[in-house]
């Protein structure tokens, strides 16, 4: 059975500082991965993703960036933290079909202050 | 792009009624629809995937409708119970899972 694990679980950060998300799958080789964020209040936007190791798309960037180290893994960044990023990221998993449902991960909630 | 319309962003229904939430797409080429529902403080747990070809679908406790003709995809939580409060999110994959189109969201309370 795949898991996703995500961590930090959650983040208190000063406006201006870096972060770093993690976002690991296991039992699934070559996933397609995904970032989300939930703003408060709960819409969701995808934010990035990814088919292969060391290639990412971006879909909307909100001064964040992603990168896919390996197979299992997918990290969330910035140099810079503003007030708006505050919010719930969620990392997914699915296959590579058109129609392979997307999993989502426990989540990291962050809030810049 | 594909445009996805929720409704209503808030639903408040008293224990054993139903609750229905509907979302309305624009793309034709639509072909997978999505169900998630967010436990307050929880990621997304998917409820349904359904495929175009099918009209309605059983879940324990719901059903979901797909109306191909206009363009709208219903979850109806028949006898709903506390446990039933959460967020609930329509998604759309217009024949690609590396992009997929969620509503807005709706927040249901089944009071008791």
């Amino acid at each position: 059975a795949q898991t996703i694990h995500q961590w930090p679980v959650a983040e208190i950060k000063a406006v201006g500082s870096p972060l770093s998300l993690g976002c690991t799958i296991k039992g699934k080789s070559s996933p397609n991965l995904y970032w989300y964020w939930q703003a408060t209040g709960g819409t969701l936007q995808q934010l990035f993703y990814s088919i292969t190791v060391g290639q990412v798309e971006s879909v909307v960037q909100l001064n964040l960036s992603a990168s896919r180290p390996k197979d299992d893994q997918f990290i969330l960044s910035t140099e810079k933290l503003l007030l708006s990023h505050s919010g719930f990221y969620l990392c997914a998993w699915s296959g590579h079909l058109n129609q392979d449902t997307q999993y989502f991960g426990p989540g990291t909630r962050l809030l810049v202050l | 792009g594909e445009q996805v319309e929720q409704r209503p962003p808030h639903l408040s229904v008293r224990e054993g009624d139903s609750a229905v939430i509907t979302c309305t797409y624009t793309d034709p080429n639509s072909y997978y629809f999505f169900w998630y529902k967010q436990e307050p403080g929880a990621s997304l747990q998917l409820l349904m995937k359904v495929f175009s070809s099918t009209e309605i679908n059983e879940g324990q406790g719901f059903t979901v409708l797909l109306n191909k003709k206009d363009k709208r995809l219903s979850l109806n939580l028949t006898a709903a119970h506390p446990g039933d409060s959460a967020a609930y999110f329509c998604a759309v994959s217009v024949n690609s899972n590396n992009r997929i189109f969620f509503g807005d969201g709706t927040q249901l309370v089944v009071k008791p």
